[in-house]
């Protein structure tokens, strides 16, 4: 059974800090990772999504990066800003008859200070 | 215009009732899903229908019946509701399995 964990389960850092958070899942064997991030009282909107054959996706201020033997997935969000400040949510696909069966963590709530 | 809208936003009702929540994505997507947060944040996938056929059923209780009229829309009725049955409900859609998954903004449940 997938299970994934999400470290640390908060972070709160001042304005323009870079910051990594972390995801980690047990079975290696994953079709693609996406990075979700949730604000309070809204849906999810997806961050970046690596296939299991990539080693890392960029968008803006944000690189995700995957290490899939070693069930490892970081997200690196650089010079951040109060805007950031959301829940960030980890989540595997394992393919083949999962049909959009997502496992997630239970997310890094970070709060960035101006 | 919104892509995965869901109704209501929010539902208060009692113990016993039953009640639905609609969900209607405008992206032109062939899957769609239902997926529960509970209070500890978790999010875990209770249904995914493709083509309007249900596919995934995560052992879910039977008193949630998720109805697919067509490919925009997947509904979740929900029946003689109880206590544990608060949470958040997201629908979702994607135009295939294995990419990127889009979610309405949830519809927060609270059964007293």
């Amino acid at each position: 059974k997938q299970e994934v964990t999400q470290i640390p389960a908060a972070l709160s850092v001042p304005e323009g800090e870079n910051l990594v958070l972390n995801c980690s899942f047990t079975d290696s064997a994953i079709y693609n990772l996406q990075w979700f991030r949730q604000d309070p009282g809204k849906g999810l909107t997806s961050l970046l999504l690596i296939q299991s054959s990539q080693r890392e996706q960029t968008s803006g201020r944000l690189n995700a990066s995957l290490d899939k033997s070693s069930g490892r997935s970081t997200l690196y969000i650089a010079a951040s800003q109060p805007g950031d400040s959301a829940t960030y949510l980890c989540a595997v696909f394992a393919g083949g008859t999962s049909y959009g069966k997502l496992t997630f963590g239970q997310g890094t709530i970070l709060t960035v200070h101006p | 215009d919104t892509a995965v809208s869901q109704t209501p936003k929010y539902l208060v009702t009692q113990m016993g009732n039953d009640k639905s929540i609609k969900c209607e994505q405008n992206l032109g997507h062939d899957t769609m899903y239902w997926y529960k947060q509970d209070s500890k944040k978790f999010l875990k996938i209770m249904f995914s229908y493709n083509n309007k056929e249900l596919i995934i059923n995560e052992t879910v209780p039977n008193r949630f019946s998720p109805k697919s009229p067509d490919k925009a829309h997947l509904n979740l009725h929900i029946n003689s509701l109880e206590l544990g049955d608060s949470a958040v409900y997201f629908c979702a859609s994607s135009q295939v399995q294995g990419i990127t998954i889009y979610f309405g903004e949830g519809s927060w449940l609270t059964v007293v």
